[in-house]
C-alpha cells in the first residue's frame, strides 16, 4: 500500500530554531513537495523536487530551504523559526503528473 | 501567484442534495485534478480529468473542464454526511509542479 509519511504529527518550537520537518514516500515517486496550509489560503507550495538533489521553488520559498539527498525522503529546514510560519505542512509525492499522495501533515507551532 | 480559486468558499446542504463547487484557474493546464480533505489530515485523491476531456465520472462524482474559460466543476450527487470535507482543485501547467486552489469547506447535514 502506497505511504508517504511524515515525521511528526505535532510540533512546537521557539522561534530563532532550526526546523527540520521529515518526509519519506515508499513508491520510488520522482516527485515530492512540500505545501503549507492556512485557513481561507488553501495549499501554497513551498518547494518542488523533481529528483534528488533537484528543487525547485514554489509560491511561497522565502524563510525556507529544503533537501532530497535521496529518493524517498525530502526534508523542509526552516533555517530560524518565527511565529509567521506557525502553520500545518503537508508533503507529497508523486510519479510524473499521476495522482499524488500525501502524508498526515505536521501542524507546527512557533511560540 | 499560480494559486487558483475555488467557490464558494464554503457550502452547507442537507443529505441527498447534490453539491456543485467550482474552480478557476490561471495559466494553460496539462490536467487536472480534485482532492478532498478530511478536517485536519491529508488531502486524497479523487479524480483526474486531461485537458483534451470535457467531463468525466466516478462513482457520484461528475467533473467537467472549460479550458476556454480556464475553469472546472465538481458535482457531487446525492451527498451524504460523511462527504463533509473540504474540496480542492489542483493543476499542473508544462512541469511536474502541482498547484492547488483555495478549497470549498463542505458541510452535508443529516
Amino acid at each position: 500500500d502506497v505511504k508517504v509519511t511524515q515525521s511528526s504529527r505535532y510540533l512546537v518550537k521557539r522561534t530563532g530554531e532550526k526546523v527540520f520537518l521529515e518526509c519519506v514516500q515508499d513508491m520510488d515517486h520522482e516527485n515530492m513537495f512540500w505545501y503549507r496550509q492556512d485557513p481561507g489560503l488553501g495549499l501554497r507550495l513551498i518547494y518542488f523536487s523533481y529528483d534528488v538533489k533537484m528543487k525547485e521553488k514554489g509560491d511561497i520559498p522565502e524563510g525556507y530551504s529544503v533537501s532530497r539527498e535521496k529518493k524517498e525522503r525530502f526534508s523542509l529546514i526552516l533555517e530560524s523559526a518565527s511565529t509567521n510560519q506557525t502553520s500545518m505542512y503537508l508533503c507529497a509525492s508523486r510519479q510524473g503528473r499521476a495522482e499524488a499522495f500525501f502524508g498526515q501533515g505536521t501542524r507546527l507551532t512557533v511560540v | 501567484s499560480q494559486q487558483g480559486e475555488e467557490d464558494p468558499q464554503a457550502l452547507s446542504i442537507q443529505e441527498g442534495e447534490n453539491a456543485t463547487m467550482n474552480c478557476s484557474y490561471k495559466t494553460s493546464i496539462n490536467n487536472l485534478q480534485w482532492y478532498r480533505q478530511n478536517s485536519g489530515r491529508g488531502l486524497v485523491h479523487l479524480i483526474l480529468i486531461r485537458s483534451n476531456e470535457r467531463e468525466k465520472h466516478s462513482g457520484r462524482l461528475r467533473v467537467t473542464l472549460d479550458t476556454s474559460k480556464k475553469s472546472s466543476s465538481l458535482l457531487i450527487t446525492a451527498s451524504r454526511a460523511a462527504d463533509t470535507a473540504s474540496y480542492f482543485c489542483a493543476t499542473d501547467a508544462h512541469t511536474d509542479k502541482l498547484i492547488f486552489g483555495t478549497g470549498t469547506r463542505l458541510q452535508v447535514f443529516p
